[in-house]
C-alpha cells in the first residue's frame, strides 16, 4: 500500500514567487494535514481536511497561504506571493479517524 | 495552549546501552500521545500510539510509557543500535476527538555510536 506521497521534495524559488506544493493521501483516508517546521522550531499545525472540507485552518499564518482539496482526493497547498520566512519543510499526513497519523517525507521549500 | 518539550535535546550513546527518551505536556486533557521517528532529510514515521486511556504500547525493542495525570511520556529503546540513530519526535492529540492538530516537541537528535 502506498504511503502520503508529497510533491516537489525539494523546491528553491525567488521571494515573491509561486509555489504549489501537492499531497496524494494513502488511500481511503478522509482525513489530510499540513504541518510544517520552519527551522530551529516544532512542527507545527497549518490545517485540517475531512474528505473536501476546511475541518479546521486555524494554523494556517496568513492569506499567502491557500489550501484545497479536490474531490476529497488530493490536496494542494500555494504559497503566493512566498516571503524568505516561508522556507522550512512542509509535511503532509493522513488518517483514517482519530487513530495513527501517517506522515509523508515533506516538500523542502527554500525561499531565496 | 498545549506545549510539549523533549528532554533531552540531544543524546549520544554508546552501541548496546538502554536509553529513555522524555516528553511532557502541560494539559493533561489528551486524546493520544504519538511516537514518531525523523531520519536526516526524510519524513516521519510513527513509532507507537498511546490512547489516553492506556498506561504503554510496544513495539519490538521500543516501550512508550504514558501518564496522562503528570502529563509524562517516556519512549524506552533497548539495546540500541547505529541504526536507531534518528530525531525522535513526541505529538498529543487533544482531547475532544473533533480535535485535529497534533502538538509536537522540538524532538531529541539521539546518535548511537558503534
Amino acid at each position: 500500500e502506498a504511503g502520503v506521497t508529497q510533491f516537489p521534495s525539494h523546491s528553491v524559488i525567488e521571494k515573491g514567487q509561486t509555489v504549489t506544493l501537492r499531497c496524494d493521501p494513502i488511500s481511503g483516508h478522509d482525513n489530510l494535514y499540513w504541518y510544517r517546521r520552519v527551522m530551529g522550531k516544532e512542527i507545527k499545525f497549518l490545517l485540517h481536511f475531512v474528505k473536501e472540507s476546511k475541518q479546521d485552518e486555524s494554523g494556517m499564518p496568513n492569506n499567502r497561504f491557500l489550501a484545497e482539496r479536490t474531490g476529497g482526493t488530493y490536496s494542494t497547498l500555494k504559497v503566493q506571493p512566498a516571503e524568505l520566512e516561508d522556507s522550512g519543510v512542509y509535511f503532509c499526513a493522513s488518517s483514517q479517524g482519530v487513530l495513527t497519523i501517517y506522515f509523508g517525507e515533506g516538500s523542502w521549500l527554500t525561499v531565496v | 495552549k498545549q506545549e510539549v518539550t523533549q528532554i533531552p535535546a540531544a543524546l549520544s550513546v554508546p552501541e548496546g546501552e538502554n536509553l529513555v527518551l522524555n516528553c511532557s505536556f502541560t494539559d493533561s486533557a489528551i486524546y493520544n500521545l504519538q511516537w514518531f521517528r525523523q531520519d536526516p532529510g526524510k519524513g516521519l514515521t510513527s513509532l507507537l500510539l498511546i490512547q489516553s486511556s492506556q498506561r504503554e504500547q510496544t513495539s519490538g525493542r521500543l516501550n512508550a510509557s504514558l501518564d496522562k495525570s503528570s502529563g509524562r511520556s517516556t519512549l524506552y529503546i533497548a539495546a540500541s543500535q547505529p541504526g536507531d540513530s534518528a530525531t525522535y519526535l513526541c505529538a498529543v492529540r487533544p482531547g475532544s476527538t473533533s480535535g485535529s492538530r497534533l502538538t509536537f516537541g522540538e524532538g531529541t537528535q539521539l546518535t548511537v555510536n558503534p
